[in-house]
């Protein structure tokens, strides 16, 4: 079993849905959880990060995260066709801990926003 | 700003050639990985070096090397290529207190035949 699991989709919306992407996993020494957004033919860039449990809230983008049931969800409002890409999920555990700094990445979900 | 540099883009072997994919970051970070990207997979940790001089396995490093020449140039090296070596390998950096914040070059897609 993976230490993170992510519906690879793909995933298609009509512009304007709201699209809603998950991950669960199974590690509890994680403490930081990000989400990636990855253009095709290019790295990673880092889209939003959470310390712990919460939400936090970018414009049209929510992340939220629920450590009781090992679970991270990405909202994206008002989607638009510039939103397509594969987007990664990925974590990393505290500060102090030997795998501080090495994350660990979902499958990625590739989303299609079509007009 | 460069960030992430890799070297080459593409590159295609043939199984047992040996090669060196070349990564360097202008950013002054301290930690730098070597990543594998495979559909369906996700990225994968091949090695990680945590500060100039030191390197450590990471999820999947068997059949690659490493060497982490200077605090800017972080290599991986195929000895012997294998066919399910075929992926897309990125290089990453990260400030030295930024756990979420890994900087990724634009990849090496890498094919072995």
């Amino acid at each position: 079993q993976k230490e993170v699991e992510q519906d690879p989709g793909p995933l298609s919306v009509p512009e304007g849905a709201i699209v809603s992407l998950n991950c669960t996993y199974s590690n509890s020494a994680f403490q930081y959880f990000m989400w990636y957004r990855q253009y095709s033919r290019k790295g990673p860039e880092l889209l939003m990060y959470t310390y712990s449990s919460g939400n936090k809230e970018d414009g049209r983008f929510t992340a939220q995260v629920d450590k009781s049931s090992k679970y991270i969800s990405l909202f994206i409002r008002d989607s638009q066709p510039s939103d397509s890409a594969t987007y990664l999920c990925a974590m990393s555990a505290r500060a102090g801990g030997t795998s501080y700094g090495k994350l660990t990445f979902g499958q990625g979900t590739i989303l299609t926003v079509h007009p | 700003n460069a960030g992430v540099t890799q070297t080459p883009k593409f590159q295609v072997l043939k199984t047992g050639q040996s090669m060196t994919l070349q990564c360097a970051q202008d950013m002054n970070h301290n930690s730098m990985y070597w990543y594998r990207q495979d559909p369906g997979m996700g990225l994968r940790l091949i090695y990680y070096s945590a500060s100039e001089g030191t390197t450590d396995k990471g999820e999947v490093p068997n059949g690659y090397n490493v060497s982490r020449l200077n605090k800017r140039e972080f290599s991986l090296r195929l000895e012997s290529a294998a066919p399910s070596q075929t992926s897309v390998y990125f290089c990453a950096s990260r400030e030295r207190d930024r756990a979420e914040k890994l900087f990724f070059g634009s990849g090496t897609q890498l094919s072995v035949l």
